[in-house]
């Protein structure tokens, strides 16, 4: 069966650079979530959309942002990145009706130095 | 601010027995509760989610729900030692969803 799928899987950057990440929800899923893991940490909840809207809004950063696609992928953008960015970043889908039953992608562990 | 709340641990126990993992959480209009399991530098899993008053079970795993006490556990019985990971509680809070902080659990074989 079909997963989530992120890119990169890693990502080296500096301070106050800029970053990307990508994924692509499973097929169908209509609601797309985006999640920071520090070390040692929880998944903290930053934003999440439904079909293509933003849907709520987490601990996301005013440096952060995000946006759904057309074909319902997602993009998480950082900008003038600091140290305690690093972390794992994960996306999560679900189908809004099942919203607590989320399945995860590999997530991309972002590294600043 | 709702909060899930869990022991952090690390819980060990011996391959074998059953591991009793605990969770509470603050808000009694919550109405959907989950555990996800997640191994260390891997995504969280999800393994059972229980909606209603009582136990669901699921090969090992069993989930117990009590409401009125705010109260969700996960039973896992004969634990291996491919079940030491981190488990994180989770709870839908209408449009809101909120992982607790884990416990970690190592089976010792």
């Amino acid at each position: 069966a079909a997963g989530v799928i992120q890119s990169p899987r890693h990502l080296i950057k500096e301070k106050r650079e800029t970053a990307t990440l990508k994924c692509y929800p499973i097929p169908r899923h209509d609601t797309v979530y985006w999640y920071q893991q520090g070390p040692g940490q929880d998944p903290q909840f930053l934003i999440s959309f439904y079909e293509k809207m933003q849907s709520d809004k987490g601990s996301i950063p005013d440096r952060f942002s995000a946006q759904q696609f057309s074909d319902y992928h997602s993009e998480l953008n950082m900008s003038s990145l600091e140290l305690g960015d690093s972390a794992l970043y994960f996306c999560a889908s679900s189908l809004r009706q099942r919203l607590g039953e989320q399945y995860f992608g590999p997530g991309t562990r972002l590294t600043v130095t | 601010q709702k909060e899930v709340e869990q022991n952090s641990g690390p819980l060990s126990v011996p391959e074998g027995a059953i591991a009793s993992l605990n969770c509470t959480y603050s808000d009694r209009v919550s109405q959907s509760f989950f555990w996800y399991r997640q191994y260390s530098g891997k995504s969280p899993e999800l393994i059972m989610s229980i909606y209603s008053n009582g136990d669901k079970e699921d090969g090992r795993f069993t989930a117990q729900l009590n409401k009125a006490s705010q109260y969700v556990s996960l039973l896992i019985r004969d634990s291996q030692p491919s079940d030491s990971a981190t488990y994180l509680c989770a709870v839908n809070y209408g449009q809101n969803f909120v992982f607790g902080p884990g416990t970690r659990l190592s089976v010792l074989p």
